[in-house]
């Protein structure tokens, strides 16, 4: 089945600065890719995501990039604001018919005001 | 639209009692899906329907668990008997029909004594 890592598992950025956030997987033919955030006391949120035919996708500050050949695909937060402090996580679908999302382990991020 | 709905959202219970945690989804979405987030596991996918049938129930723990779709607005995951290692927030999430995208509600916080 698939596999997604992700690293770093926490990240401390100033305010203002960008928080770049990687993961990989191991199963080529997946080709959904979304970035979830959860708040303290929240269930997950989707904030973006990408598919396989797409190599970036921008929405404001959130950016996503992936590489199919390398397998791994990254989250990119620009000017970072204290409401950015969440866990994030990636995760990965097989294609249409196989609706399972594997997540990753998350990523703490903490914006120092 | 509310969103998906969970009930309770908090649960003290003692080991060996019967727990059974509620699910609405939203509204015309086709598949629904059960996890268990801890700290040690992360999130992990327990069950997952489509159209009311369970399609992969390879991430239930054990006996213990079992989960219902009686019909396309309501879902119950039942644990019985709980035993302390249950203890977890347990979320359940939606899709549309239009692709991957799941929405999550808030949780249920378990906590079995």
């Amino acid at each position: 089945g698939e596999n997604v890592e992700q690293h770093p598992s926490t990240l401390s950025v100033q305010e203002g600065d960008s928080a770049v956030i990687k993961c990989t997987y191991s199963d080529s033919a997946s080709n959904y890719f979304p970035w979830y955030k959860q708040e303290l006391g929240k269930g997950p949120q989707l904030i973006i995501d990408i598919r396989s035919n797409v190599g970036e996708k921008k929405d404001q500050r959130i950016a996503v990039t992936l590489n199919k050949t390398a397998k791994h695909f990254s989250l990119h937060i620009t000017e970072t604001q204290p409401e950015d402090s969440a866990v994030y996580f990636c995760a990965a679908s097989y294609p249409f018919g196989n609706e399972k999302l594997t997540f990753g382990t998350g990523t703490r991020l903490t914006i120092i005001p | 639209d509310a969103g998906v709905i969970q009930s309770p959202r908090h649960e003290v219970t003692e080991m060996g009692q019967e727990v059974t945690l509620r699910c609405k989804p939203i509204s015309g979405h086709n598949s629904l899906f059960w996890y268990r987030q801890t700290m040690m596991r992360g999130l992990e996918l327990l069950i997952y329907f489509n159209n009311n049938v369970p399609i992969d129930d390879s991430g239930m723990p054990e006996d213990r668990f079992s989960a219902k779709m009686p019909n396309a607005s309501f879902s119950t995951l039942k644990i019985q008997p709980s035993e302390p290692r249950d203890s977890a927030v347990y979320f359940c999430a939606s899709t549309d029909r239009a692709g991957e995208t799941q929405y999550f509600g808030p949780g249920t916080r378990l906590l079995v004594l």
